[in-house]
Parts: C-alpha cells; sequence; structure tokens
C-alpha cells in the first residue's frame, strides 16, 4: 500500500518560492514504473495539473504551461521523496496542494497554501 | 495549451443512466490522451474513478465506464445512486503534460 504525506508551509509571502514535499512510503522514487505528480485545486482555476517527475533510466519532468516558467519538481531519491517549487508566488498561487503517484491512485493529504503578506 | 470542456451541470434520476463527456479544443480526444475521470466530494480530495478512457480501479463501482464517443471521452453511469452525487473531472494528457477539465456538477434527483 503506497502512502503519500506532505509537508510544507501554509502561509508564503508574495514573490517568495513556494516548498512543498510528498514523502512515499510503500514504493520507490525513482521505480521504472512510477510517476508522481503535483495539482492544486482553488475556486478560481478548479483542478489544474501543474507537473510531473518519473524515472525511466534517466530522469524526466513535465510541466504545465500555466508555470512552466516558475516550478520546478524534484526527486530525492535519498529521503524517497519528491518535491514541488513555485518561484514568484502571487495570491493567486493560493490553493490546496495535492501530490499523487501515477494512474492518480494515491494521493497526499493535501496542504492548503495561502499567499499573502 | 488545450481546453478541455465539460458539461457545468448534469441531473439524473434514481436508478437512471447519464452521460458525461470532455471534449478537448484541440480536437478529436484519442485514447493517445489517456483519459482520466476523477470523482470529488465536499472536503474531500479528488478519487480517480477511470484511467486510459475506460480502466476502472479496484474501488470504481461497476456502473461507472468509460469510452470515447464522438471525438470525445465520455463517462457513463447507469443505475445512479444517491451516493453518486459528486463533482465530476476529467483530465487529457497531451506531450506530457495534463489538463483538467472545468468539471460536472451531477445531481442525482
Amino acid at each position: 500500500q503506497v502512502q503519500l504525506q506532505q509537508s510544507g508551509p501554509g502561509l508564503v509571502k508574495p514573490s517568495q518560492t513556494l516548498s512543498l514535499t510528498c514523502a512515499i512510503s510503500g514504493d520507490s522514487v525513482s521505480s521504472n514504473s512510477a510517476v508522481w505528480n503535483w495539482i492544486r485545486q482553488s475556486p478560481a482555476r478548479g483542478l489544474e495539473w501543474l507537473g510531473r517527475t518519473y524515472y525511466r533510466s534517466k530522469w524526466y519532468n513535465d510541466y504545465a504551461v500555466s508555470v512552466k516558467s516558475r516550478i520546478t519538481i524534484n526527486p530525492d531519491t535519498s529521503k524517497n521523496q519528491f518535491s514541488l517549487q513555485l518561484n514568484s508566488v502571487t495570491p493567486e498561487d493560493t490553493a490546496m496542494y495535492y501530490c499523487a503517484s501515477w494512474y492518480y491512485t494515491y494521493w497526499g493529504q493535501g496542504t492548503l497554501v495561502t499567499v499573502s503578506s | 495549451q488545450a481546453v478541455v470542456t465539460q458539461e457545468p451541470s448534469l441531473t439524473v434520476s434514481p436508478g437512471g443512466t447519464v452521460t458525461l463527456t470532455c471534449g478537448s479544443s484541440t480536437g478529436a480526444v484519442t485514447s493517445g490522451h489517456y483519459p482520466y475521470w476523477f470523482q470529488q466530494k465536499p472536503g474531500q480530495a479528488p478519487r480517480a474513478l477511470i484511467y486510459d478512457t475506460s480502466k476502472k480501479h479496484s474501488w470504481t463501482p461497476a456502473r461507472f465506464s468509460g469510452s470515447l464517443v464522438g471525438g470525445k471521452a465520455a463517462l457513463t453511469l447507469s443505475d445512479a445512486q444517491p451516493e453518486d452525487e459528486a463533482e465530476y473531472y476529467c483530465l487529457l494528457h497531451s506531450g506530457g503534460r495534463g489538463v483538467f477539465g472545468g468539471g460536472t456538477r451531477l445531481t442525482v434527483l
């Protein structure tokens, strides 16, 4: 049974960097069959797919066009987790953030991130 | 980036059948978009029901089925139950990127 545990601050100031981590148990971040996703949801923007990372002999990332210039998703094999960094945040980035596994089978508990000074 | 469209709301009678659709602004939806369907109830995270057009997770009730119809992805609910009242979202992938639809609010009444 795969479990995803999210961590990170719930409040970020405008123009700063949003950083969240998703710790994986029950599987490996570098599994050749897994894909690890970040998704967010807000009343204004609905559900928004942000990006993913996966390992297929080397690491790959895909990012949504809407955040491509500001986002980084990194795997951390030493801690078996993956992270989300979103730079230069504005109040529009206020949302519930989720990590999710391949086939979106398993989800983190969600982190409500508010961008406010 | 494609815009993914869904019916804003639909109503189905208990025991009835309803089909939700998911279209793309870039053209016909195909199996290459790996369509997903999610159910979300208030206060909960989305839960995947269908992946790769028509495959079901172990928890997906048999009354839900996925397909491609008329250039769109479709989610058909047969024998609707009161507990099926929820928001339903589709997700399409293209070029490695995913795009969610705006969701369909399904009322069972």
